[in-house]
């Protein structure tokens, strides 16, 4: 078990373009979290699955943001027609039920 | 809406102090986290603190949990530089959901 992984591990785009991040969790965690972390700030919920159901999303994750975990495996968080806002670090999580999260790395995002 | 509220934002110390950081939150919950993040990296759990009276300590680091008060301190004894980061407590107000993170206090640690 090599814990949560999550590609890219840095992302540069230009304002406007779309970007997809990818998170592996830990095998048999069948929940897995998705959170973003502007500088200086503590990490904010953005969409949690378990299994392949989404079961919430906060409020930050506008409609420029879609997060899909079809197999109940890996997940996607896609960020369409991104903004300047959007730079931070992306970071996704993972827990069996009921048990605590453990964190991938993170995949931060710049925008230019 | 669940708050959780870090005091310092911001603390310096010197090599050998001790010193206590707060945690507070708005709402009942059924654990509560500290994480360490150095920059640039992810989060390092250090600390889950699951019942009332709770106390768990890792070297010079000890939290403990309030939850009538819905506080939790970390407390640092004899500072080293190592220990140098911005540690961040969350709260799990039900089991297996969201974490609320608090602001986060960065701490620097002087020779």
């Amino acid at each position: 078990d090599t814990g949560v992984s999550q590609d890219p591990r840095h992302k540069i785009t230009k304002r406007g373009q779309n970007v997809t991040f990818r998170c592996d969790p830990i095998s048999e965690h069948n929940r897995l979290y998705w959170y973003r972390q502007t500088l200086g700030q503590g990490p904010e919920f953005l969409t949690y699955f378990q299994n392949e159901a989404q079961l919430e999303k906060s409020r930050l994750l506008s409609n420029r943001f879609s997060a899909e975990r079809p197999k109940g495996s890996f997940s996607t968080l896609e960020i369409q027609r991104t903004e300047q806002g959007d730079s931070a670090m992306y970071l996704c999580a993972s827990s069996p039920p009921g048990n605590e999260q453990y964190f991938g790395p993170g995949t931060r995002l710049t925008v230019t | 809406e669940l708050k959780v509220e870090q005091n310092p934002l911001f603390l310096s110390m010197q090599e050998g102090k001790n010193y206590t950081i707060y945690c507070n939150y708005s709402t009942t919950s059924d654990r509560l986290y500290w994480y360490r993040q150095d920059p640039g990296k992810s989060l390092e759990s250090l600390f889950v603190l699951l019942s009332n009276g709770a106390v768990k300590q890792e070297g010079r680091l000890m939290a403990s949990l309030d939850t009538k008060a819905r506080l939790s301190t970390l407390h640092i004894t004899a500072a080293v530089h190592d220990l140098s980061a911005t540690y961040f407590c969350a709260v799990e107000p039900d089991a297996g959901n969201m974490l609320t993170f608090g602001g986060g206090t960065r701490l620097m640690v002087k020779p």
